[in-house]
């Protein structure tokens, strides 16, 4: 069971240039989510989609898009990236999106310099 | 402004000890309350959740206490394990089953447990 996989696990990106953060799931999950870790800051929403086709802005959505073409994918790009983009990335989804339980991926470190 | 306060920021405790994680919410809309524990390299899994028509939520050695007029919850482990040292999260959201909710987290708290 596979669950959410993400790619990479981990980049190193020079100023500016634009990078894509995959997500898959295979759980047939409506709601999917695009969170930034930080150190003392904890887990803040970036972007996030309760069914496929729509998308929404979360707490930290500057400098981020993302899209649902289908239930399954949810890519993270950033246009041009910035150093204060350096956090690791974690996509998660869920059933509803009604108050129930987040299936994390393993997260992607992205380091932009 | 950090919706869901939490502390301590990191905790020490010795096998078989009890570790306790607080968090704090000022939002009184706020009507569900999960706890996450996150291992090293990998993503947050719920570990146990509470909605507040109840003070205490029990699932093995994981208790949520809830103080509601205080706007406090928080997370005890009992007989704590070296294999529960990880991160945990607390969050909260509102508004069940009224549409899509989002989920605000605290900011962690690293548990080592020590042999």
């Amino acid at each position: 069971i596979a669950g959410i996989t993400q790619a990479p696990t981990s980049q190193i990106l020079a100023a500016g240039r634009r990078m894509t953060l995959r997500c898959t799931q295979d759980m047939r999950h409506n709601a999917m989510y695009w969170y930034r870790q930080d150190l003392g800051l904890g887990l803040r929403l970036i972007h996030y989609s309760n069914t496929a086709g729509t998308t929404g802005k979360g707490e930290v959505p500057d400098g981020y898009s993302v899209s649902r073409a289908n239930t399954d994918d949810f890519p993270l790009t950033l246009a041009s990236a910035v150093p204060s983009q350096t956090s690791v990335y974690f996509c998660a989804s869920s059933e509803t999106g009604q108050n129930e339980k987040l299936f994390f991926g393993s997260g992607t470190q992205l380091s932009v310099l | 402004q950090q919706q869901v306060k939490q502390s301590p920021q990191s905790l020490i405790v010795q096998k078989g000890g009890i570790s306790i994680i607080n968090c704090a919410y000022e939002n009184t809309a706020f009507d569900y309350f999960p706890w996450y524990q996150q291992f090293p390299g990998k993503g947050p899994a719920l570990l146990i959740a509470i909605r507040p028509d109840v003070s205490e939520k029990k699932e093995g050695r994981f208790t949520i206490s809830f103080n509601k007029s205080a706007k406090q919850f928080s997370l005890h482990i009992m007989d704590s394990q070296p294999g529960d040292s990880a991160t945990y999260f607390c969050a909260a959201s509102r508004g069940a089953n009224t549409g899509f909710q989002k989920l605000v987290f605290g900011t962690g708290t690293r548990l080592l447990v020590s042999p």
